[in-house]
C-alpha cells in the first residue's frame, strides 16, 4: 500500500524554466511533508517542508504547495539549473505515537535540467 | 556544524554473516532514523532512536535491530544476511522525530554475495 505516490518517474526541462514536481498522499493522517533532492551514492538532502496547517512555503527558488483536500503536494523550482538534476523525493510524516521519526515516501522523480 | 556521519560507506558480506553500521548524528539531535533503500523498494523505514529508546519500528524481520549510546550514536544490526539485503542503508537524524526536518548521512552500501 503506497500512501505517498510520485506518479513521474521523470521530467525534463530547459535551464531558466519551471520545473513541476508532484506528489499525492492517501493518508489523511500526515501533517507534514518535505521534499528531498538525492544525487547517486549520497544521503538524500532536505530542500523544503510544509505544514498542513500552511498551504504553501518558499525558500528561495523553491516553493511548496500543498492542497489537503485533493491530498496533493508539489514543488516548484524557479528557475531551473542544470545543478537541478537529481532525484527528487516527498515525503510524508505524522505526529507523535508509532509515527515517531518515520517517513514515508514516494518512489521519486528523476529531474534533468537541460543547459 | 558537522553533518552526519556513517560507518563505514561500503561493506561486502556473505549470505548467513552479520553486519554493523554506525552513525553519528548531527550535534544537538537526539532522533536517530534508519532506512533501506532498494530498488525494488525505495526508502523504507526501518527504526527510530531517541534517548537511548527505541520509540518506533518498520515492517522488518527481527535480523534488523540497533541501538543508541548516551551521546546519540547509533548503530543497526544484520545478523544472518540474505541476498535480498543489499541495500543502501541511510540513518537520519532530528532533534526530536517529529515536525523536524531529517538529516541525512551518505549511507552505507551494503552488498550481500
Amino acid at each position: 500500500d503506497q500512501q505517498v505516490k510520485q506518479n513521474s518517474p521523470s521530467l525534463s526541462v530547459q535551464e531558466g524554466r519551471i520545473s513541476i514536481l508532484n506528489c499525492d498522499y492517501t493518508n489523511s493522517m500526515f501533517d507534514y511533508f518535505l521534499w528531498y533532492k538525492k544525487y547517486p551514492a549520497e544521503g538524500p538532502t532536505f530542500l523544503i517542508s510544509i505544514s498542513s496547517i500552511k498551504d504553501k512555503n518558499e525558500d528561495g527558488r523553491f516553493t511548496v504547495f500543498l492542497n489537503k483536500s485533493a491530498k496533493h503536494l508539489s514543488l516548484h523550482i524557479v528557475p531551473s539549473q542544470p545543478g537541478d538534476s537529481a532525484v527528487y523525493f516527498c515525503a510524508a510524516s505524522r505526529a507523535g505515537g508509532t509515527s515517531y521519526g518515520k517517513l514515508t515516501f514516494g518512489q521519486g522523480t528523476i529531474l534533468t535540467v537541460h543547459p | 556544524k558537522a553533518g552526519v556521519t556513517q560507518t563505514p560507506r561500503y561493506l561486502i558480506k556473505t549470505r548467513g554473516q552479520q553486519v554493523t553500521l554506525s552513525c553519528s548524528p548531527i550535534s544537538g539531535h537526539r532522533s536517530v532514523s534508519w532506512y533501506q533503500q532498494t530498488p525494488g523498494q525505495g526508502l523504507q523505514f526501518l527504526f527510530e532512536y531517541f534517548s537511548e529508546t527505541q520509540r518506533n519500528k518498520g515492517n522488518f524481520p527481527g535480523r534488523f535491530s540497533g541501538r543508541q549510546f548516551s551521546n546519540s550514536r547509533s548503530e543497526m544490526n544484520v545478523s544472518t544476511l540474505e541476498l535480498g539485503d543489499s541495500a543502501l542503508y541511510l540513518c537520519a537524524s532530528s532533534y526530536t522525530g517529529s515536525y523536524n526536518e531529517q538529516f541525512f548521512g551518505p549511507g552505507t552500501r551494503l552488498t550481500v554475495l
